[in-house]
């Protein structure tokens, strides 16, 4: 167990609709990063996020919004969903900068567009 | 913009040892990282290398070359349990952005 939680598993909609993914990092670390990973493909970076700020952008539709809480927990909000969202989507967390390096990941959310 | 290229599959027996290269490219390099992912679970973080040379963690090791922005991944004494995509990942570029690569899946043979 990673300590990253990830909800929902599993989500299922309908093209055109709108989601939320959220995450909470492991208890005390700073940073939250999102990634989308299709069928046989790598890991796509979406949005990194640092003590509740933007640090850095990935190519992230712009259908596709994300923020961090002052809890630190982070939701990715996924809207005008279209069949190629369908994907499993990674919340990954890291400490302080010194250990910053060291990406721990969630379980994943598996969303189908149908 | 930042880029990694891997192979796609590695193949390799039992017992044997394997290296999975990776080169990258990148403006403001900090760090080169590997992880492994077994099928449709969760990426977990295998090594980091900052400076050039060799980092070992037990049966896995990671080495860095700067210069040829070049680095690879050698597993020893492969077991069936190391069957698993692996992948490079560099931090660099103007907003520091963590980049995977494609990823390799290695499939150990008994």
């Amino acid at each position: 167990d990673s300590g990253v939680t990830q909800t929902p598993k599993h989500l299922i909609t309908a093209t055109g609709q709108r989601v939320t993914l959220r995450c909470s990092p492991r208890s005390g670390d700073l940073s939250v990063y999102w990634y989308q990973q299709s069928l046989d493909q790598g890991l796509q970076f979406l949005i990194q996020y640092y003590n509740g700020e933007e640090r850095a952008k990935g190519n992230i539709l712009e259908r596709f919004s994300a923020q961090q809480f002052p809890d630190l927990h982070s939701e990715l909000n996924l809207s005008s969903l279209e069949l190629g969202d369908s994907a499993l989507y990674f919340c990954a967390s890291s400490g302080p900068p010194r250990g910053s390096e060291k990406l721990f990941f969630g379980s994943g959310t598996q969303l189908s567009v149908l | 913009g930042q880029s990694l290229e891997q192979p796609s599959e590695v193949t390799a027996v039992e017992g044997a040892i394997v290296q999975i290269n990776c080169t990258y490219q990148t403006s403001g390099f900090y760090g080169l990282s590997w992880y492994q992912q077994h099928d449709g679970g969760a990426p977990t973080f295998l090594s980091y290398n900052a400076l050039d040379g060799l980092e070992e963690t037990g049966r896995f090791s990671s080495f860095l070359s700067r210069s040829d922005s070049y680095g690879y991944l050698l597993l020893q004494e492969l077991q069936m349990k190391d069957s698993a995509s692996y992948f490079c990942a560099v931090r660099g570029g103007a907003t520091n952005k963590l980049i995977f690569g494609t990823g390799t899946l290695l499939a150990v043979q008994p």
